[in-house]
């Protein structure tokens, strides 16, 4: 079975560095991209970006370039998405999901992780 | 950036209905779409992709169609696990994908 693993919640300050993680098993992990999505609590989905973990090729959303870092260890099978100085408007769920060759450039998301809450407060 | 909107905002229907919901890309997106079930507490699932084709294990109540700027998403005959909220997203502009704002499907 394909499955994306997330860490689990996290509380931090403002200004705190965190780094969550997406572990992929069942499939040949190196093979595909991952992707981050961003869901602010009662809020819709947002693209941030993705990672080919063969290479490290990153690709970001113009809106989170510079604002997060997307990296990946291929020998552990993990994703990760990594702040260095949190803002109370991190506070969200973020979703990593497996991206799916549809053609040049064109990737959709199957499956999805269980996602990691992040609050980010005072 | 590529605008997804998604219509309506929230939806009411009866089991056993027939539901639509409708998706509009600000500028073409080929057929590159895909479309996500969100229940609460619960990560987005893979309905369908390329606009028109079921992901694995969706069941053929969920139907896709359209292309270029205007999509649908056509649930046949509602059943009680399919009150949800309902993303489209569009994987043509390369790296800015986008999703719609969503539609919450909701028992009338």
């Amino acid at each position: 079975e394909v499955q994306l693993v997330q860490s689990g919640a996290e509380v931090k300050k403002p200004g705190e560095s965190l780094k969550i993680s997406c572990k992929g098993s069942g499939y040949s992990f190196n093979a595909y991209w991952i992707g981050w999505v961003r869901q602010v609590p009662g809020k819709g989905l947002e693209w941030m970006g993705m990672i080919y973990p063969a290479d490290s090729d990153t690709r970001y959303s113009p809106s989170f370039q510079g604002q997060v870092t997307i990296s990946a260890d291929k020998s552990l099978s993990t994703a990760y998405l990594q702040w260095s100085g949190l803002k109370a408007s991190d506070t969200a769920m973020y979703y990593c999901a497996r991206g799916n060759f549809y053609g040049s450039g064109s990737y959709f998301l199957d499956p999805w992780g269980q996602g990691t809450l992040v609050t980010v407060s005072s | 950036e590529i605008v997804m909107t998604q219509s309506p905002a929230t939806l009411s229907v009866s089991p056993g209905e027939r539901a639509t919901l409708s998706c509009r890309a600000s500028q073409s997106v080929s057929s590159n779409l895909a479309w996500y079930q969100q229940k609460p507490g619960q990560g987005p699932r893979l309905l369908i992709y390329g606009a028109f084709t079921r992901a694995t294990g969706i069941p053929a109540r969920f139907s896709g169609s359209g292309s270029g700027t205007e999509f649908t998403l056509t649930i046949s005959s509602l059943q009680s696990e399919d009150f949800a909220v309902y993303y489209c997203q569009q994987y043509n502009k390369w790296p800015s994908y986008t999703f719609g704002q969503g539609t919450k499907l909701e028992i009338k």
